[in-house]
């Protein structure tokens, strides 16, 4: 089982549609959770970490269950600037920030 | 603001050519990793470093190698090239080993023919 997986889509949405994506991780040792942009051909930047208690910025939220091992992102009122691939990631134990392979969004005009 | 610099940011090789992947970061942070991206799939880790003259392997090291002399420097080394290293390869850095933002590098993309 891989440590870190996503439903890889591709989602496709309209403008204004709530989606949200979910990533599971298998090491229950995994301290930080963070939830990565990556546009085309570009580097991954940091869309925001995940805390147990919920973390909200404008219109993404991230949310971590412990006890289910899993991350998640929503995204409320879509925009076109929003399509991307999302890549969740965790640090283990061994101080290794792990990616999992990435979900597609688009968003359609 | 440079961040992380990567070069160089393209490079085809002959199978069995070497090279070195450069990376430096002006920020002082002690971790670097370098990671592969295959297309459509997530970020694989080859090697990282949690300090000057400290290294370790990570998920795909085989046929890779890495020096950390300098805090700054983190030269990712390819021995033998193979069409299985055509890859974009990122460079990384953050201050701290847990919970940390990593920091990227544009990354290098290799092909390998």
């Amino acid at each position: 089982r891989k440590e870190v997986e996503q439903d890889p889509g591709p989602f496709n949405v309209p403008e204004g549609a709530t989606v949200a994506f979910n990533c599971t991780y298998s090491n229950s040792a995994s301290q930080s959770f963070f939830w990565y942009r990556q546009d085309c051909r570009k580097e991954p930047k940091l869309l925001m970490s995940v805390y147990s208690s919920g973390n909200e910025d404008g219109r993404f939220t991230a949310q971590l269950n412990r006890a289910s091992q899993y991350i998640s992102l929503l995204i409320r009122d879509s925009k076109l600037s929003d399509s991307a691939t999302y890549l969740c990631a965790g640090f283990g134990s061994a101080r290794q920030l792990t990616f999992g392979s990435g979900t597609q969004l688009t968003v359609l005009p | 603001n440079a961040g992380v610099t990567q070069t160089p940011k393209f490079r085809i090789l002959k199978i069995g050519q070497s090279m070195t992947l450069q990376c430096a970061q002006d920020m002082n942070h002690n971790y670097m990793y370098w990671y592969r991206q295959d297309p459509g799939m997530g970020l694989k880790l080859i090697y990282y470093s949690v300090g000057a003259g400290i290294t370790d392997k990570g998920e795909v090291p085989n046929g890779y190698n890495v020096s950390r002399s300098t805090t700054e420097d983190f030269p990712l080394r390819l021995e033998l090239a193979a069409p299985s290293q055509t890859s974009v390869y990122f460079c990384a850095s953050t201050p701290s080993g847990m919970g940390g933002e990593l920091f990227f590098g544009e990354g290098s993309r290799l092909t390998v023919l």
